[in-house]
Parts: C-alpha cells; structure tokens; sequence
C-alpha cells in the first residue's frame, strides 16, 4: 500500500521557539494533504487541509499565523508550529490521499510534540 | 467537526470473547473506515467500507454499515490480549475529502 512518512516521530522544545514536521508522500502523489492533531485520550481532530500550490484551507479555531502549513510539491506538506507554547503539546498526525484512486487515506506515523 | 460518536467509550472484556463497537454519523457519507490506534502511537488501517456495500470481512474483524440508520458496527471475534486499543470510525464525503473521526472506543482485552 501506499506509504506516508512523517518525520520527525518526536521532538522536545522551548517554549517560544518553532518547530517544523514533514509529510512525505512516498510512492503516490498526494495534491491534497491533512493536518490533525491529537489530545491524550482524545480523537484526531482536523486542523487543516493543505493543497498543493496554495493556501491551505483552516479548520474553525485553528490559527493559521500559529500553524503555518507549506505544501509546495505533490509529495511533501510541512506543518510549522511558531512560537509553541506548553498548551500546543500534542501528537500530530498528517495524512494524504491519492485522488485518483478511490482507497483509504494514508496516514503518517505521527509527531509527538512535547513543550517545555 | 467531530462528526461520528462511536459507543461504547470504553470495553472491556475477556480474551477470547467478541466486542462490538459502534460507530454513528451524521451526514452522507462515501466510505468508512476503521482504524485502530495503541496508545501514543500511530493509526493503523483495519477496513474500509464503501456506501454501497453492507458488510465486509478481514480476518477476525467483520464491519457492517446501514446508511439508513448512518451507523456502522465493528465486530473483533475472539479477541486477543494484542487487541487492546482505542478503535475510531471516520467518514468521507469523497475521495478526497478529510476524514473526520468519531470519539472512539477504548477496548482492553484481558487474558
């Protein structure tokens, strides 16, 4: 099956400094990717839908000038988490489809984000 | 928006026995889709039904869907102790749309 790569797996940082994650699409290309985000003992909540060559498109109460997503080729997506905060710590999880092929969405393995 | 509520929120049972979680939602739908996730960790793929379809099977896991009801079920026949995992539904509205998860379930299977 398709494979989408995350990187990285986990990552520890300060409090005020940014922190970018990366979704690879490996073998398919993905024109559309997804931003989620995870909360212990929670759901995957969408954050955003990122398209390749433009602007992604925000889920309500996610602040895109805090999460600045950049999908500038049809394999990779990266997510930017500027000026984290403890309240940001979360597991991210990016996911793409392939839209010519009506299959499951692929998902990344996830980001651990820890802010201290 | 959360758009699926799965039920129960958490079961446990014994190795060896059958769960069955539910899964509802809210609007049209074009496949749904179980994964399941160990803790803090990512999701993995179990099946995927399509709108048009009311059943299916992989392995010990059977899902059936009623779009008339908007509701799936997700049958795990004799579990194992590896089957403890949080189990969500999520939805499409097509092929390449978001998938929007439910709540999920908590199944702990104890040996």
């Amino acid at each position: 099956g398709a494979v989408v790569s995350q990187h990285p797996s986990w990552v520890i940082c300060k409090s005020g400094t940014s922190v970018k994650i990366e979704c690879r699409s490996l073998d398919f290309q993905a024109t559309t990717m997804f931003w989620y985000r995870q909360f212990p003992k929670q759901s995957l909540m969408l954050m955003a839908t990122s398209n390749e060559g433009s602007k992604a498109t925000y889920e309500q109460g996610v602040e895109k000038d805090k999460f600045l997503i950049n999908h500038a080729s049809l394999t990779l997506s990266t997510l930017t988490v500027t000026s984290a905060h403890p309240e940001d710590s979360s597991f991210y999880i990016c996911s793409a489809r392939d839209i010519y092929v009506n299959t499951e969405a692929f998902f990344g393995q996830g980001t651990r984000l820890t802010v201290v | 928006s959360q758009q699926g509520e799965e039920d129960p929120q958490a079961l446990s049972i014994q190795e060896g026995e059958n769960a069955t979680m539910n899964c509802s939602y809210k609007t049209s739908i074009n496949n749904l889709q179980w994964y399941r996730q160990n803790s803090g960790r990512g999701l993995v793929h179990l099946i995927l039904i399509r709108s048009n379809e009311r059943e299916k099977h992989s392995g010990r896991l059977r899902v059936t869907l009623d779009t008339s009801k908007k509701s799936s079920s997700l049958l795990i026949t004799a579990s194992r102790a590896a089957d403890t995992a949080s189990y969500f539904c999520a939805t499409d509205t097509s092929g390449n749309t978001p998938l929007v998860f439910g709540k999920g379930t908590r199944l702990s299977v104890i040996a």
